[in-house]
């Protein structure tokens, strides 16, 4: 079955203890996007992959990493988090090319709670 | 700035009527255009996708149909049920020669389907 997959779905955690979300997707899709949503504020794109080692910042980058060592896989890292990154977190995956982007796909979230 | 609007922000039906949900954009330089569904807390499920050359896309009781040229789109769901309760998304990619895939999101029609 084609599907976007993040661990863990929940996360309560307090400030300044790394953590790291993790995204996989078995499509082979070579574009993957962080995504947060916060309400009022809609979701907003963190950091985007063209496609393995070529990542870029989003909207809202601050107080974020990624790496894309492989094509499935696109963790998200927060070094030292903070309450104002409680937020509800998607990965997505596509398709994509210099001519064409596709569907997007997303993952089930991750609720993350930064006390 | 690409900026997506929907409104209305809610509505309430009764079982039955047809929905009508409003989504515009302010740049008409689009690629594509998704409608996604969101149920409480849960993850995105794209309910249909638009390429920018076509006027109306259909899925079952779901027609959406797309104006570029004005910036907008309308999602008709018919004989709307209480199991159509969520919130839809409106989203919008840029052409894919602007080097992100990213998806510029409303903030939604949250929608209650009275029995």
């Amino acid at each position: 079955e084609a599907q976007v997959t993040q661990n863990p779905r929940y996360l309560i955690t307090v400030t300044g203890k790394k953590l790291t979300v993790t995204c996989s997707q078995n499509m082979n899709h070579e574009y993957m996007s962080w995504y947060r949503q916060d309400p009022g504020l809609g979701l907003r794109q963190i950091y985007y992959s063209m496609n393995v080692e070529v990542t870029d910042k989003g909207d809202v980058p601050e107080g974020y990493k990624v790496s894309r060592k492989e094509k499935r896989n696109f963790p998200l890292i927060l070094e030292s988090p903070s309450p104002n990154q409680t937020s509800l977190y998607f990965c997505a995956s596509s398709f994509f090319s210099g001519t064409s982007a596709y569907e997007q796909y997303f993952g089930p979230g991750t609720r993350l709670t930064v006390t | 700035k690409q900026e997506v609007t929907q409104i209305p922000a809610a509505l309430s039906v009764p079982e039955g009527e047809n929905l009508v949900l409003n989504c515009s954009f302010t740049d008409s330089a689009i690629y594509n255009l998704q409608w996604f569904r969101q149920d409480p807390g849960k993850g995105l499920t794209s309910l249909l996708l638009i390429q920018s050359s076509q006027r109306e896309q259909t899925s079952g009781r779901l027609n959406a149909s797309l104006d570029k040229s004005s910036g907008r789109s309308t999602l008709y769901i018919a004989a709307s049920q209480p199991g159509d309760s969520a919130t839809y998304l409106c989203a919008v990619t840029p052409p894919p020669w602007e080097g992100n895939n990213r998806l510029a999101f409303g903030k939604g029609n949250q929608v209650v389907v009275i029995p």
